[in-house]
């Protein structure tokens, strides 16, 4: 049973088109987070949403909009995609800031490719 | 904001040596310091964390080390296996501070040699 599931698990796509990832943990966890992987494996951090509230927005374009609908699950849809976009998506959730408990489980991540 | 550097990018080590990742922080405040495991084509996945008010933390053959005047830690594998091969990030935050979020490391990259 996936504790944090991601779909798609890759996705090619040309640019200009508008794509979603959907993200789903059921781990009862309250915060949930978007990392972005470049082909150097730098992991940065995007989102991050506490029981549907955006608290962290770091400078991503305002191409990336993510959505969360409830608690356990958080979306990402991007606008117009741009060569620069190629990358893998992890999806990951943690118990939440103030409960003493931080560490991550990341989803399975999507790779996106745009041509 | 955080800042975390991460050394060496790429690590060899004979089958059965030592390895040795260390990592830096700018943000005195940080607290909360993990590290994450990511095989090729695979997820990240946490294999020890260590918080502030604790000098060094043991599981098995992986050992981290947190020095909080310098600001450095580390993480330590013994007795190196194959399937110790991965990419190894070490991460920084501030726990408890109603705003986390983990800076991570540029990564390393380990490979066993049988």
């Amino acid at each position: 049973d996936t504790a944090v599931s991601q779909t798609p698990k890759y996705l090619v796509t040309q640019m200009g088109n508008d794509k979603s990832i959907k993200c789903e943990q059921n781990l009862g966890h309250d915060t949930m987070y978007w990392y972005k992987q470049d082909s150097k494996k730098f992991l940065k951090i995007m989102f991050s949403y506490n029981n549907k509230e955006l608290i962290i927005n770091e400078t991503v374009p305002n191409r990336f909009s993510p959505k969360s609908p409830d608690k356990a699950h958080l979306n990402l849809h991007i606008n117009s995609l741009e060569l620069g976009d190629s990358a893998v998506y992890f999806c990951a959730s943690s118990q939440g800031p103030g409960t003493g408990v931080n560490g991550y489980t990341f989803g399975s991540g999507t790779r996106l490719t745009v041509v | 904001g955080e800042n975390v550097e991460q050394h060496p990018s790429t690590l060899s080590v004979q089958e059965g040596d030592s390895a040795v990742i260390k990592c830096t922080y700018s943000d005195s405040a940080s607290n909360y310091f993990p590290w994450y495991k990511q095989e090729l084509g695979k997820r990240p996945q946490l294999i020890i964390d260590i918080r502030s008010n604790v000098g060094e933390k043991k599981d098995q053959r992986i050992a981290v080390t947190l020095n909080k005047t310098a600001k450095h830690f580390s993480l330590h594998i013994t007795e190196t296996q194959p399937e110790d091969s991965a990419v190894y990030f070490c991460a920084a935050s501030r726990a408890n501070f109603g705003n986390e979020k983990l800076t991570f490391g540029t990564g390393t990259r380990l490979t066993i040699i049988p």
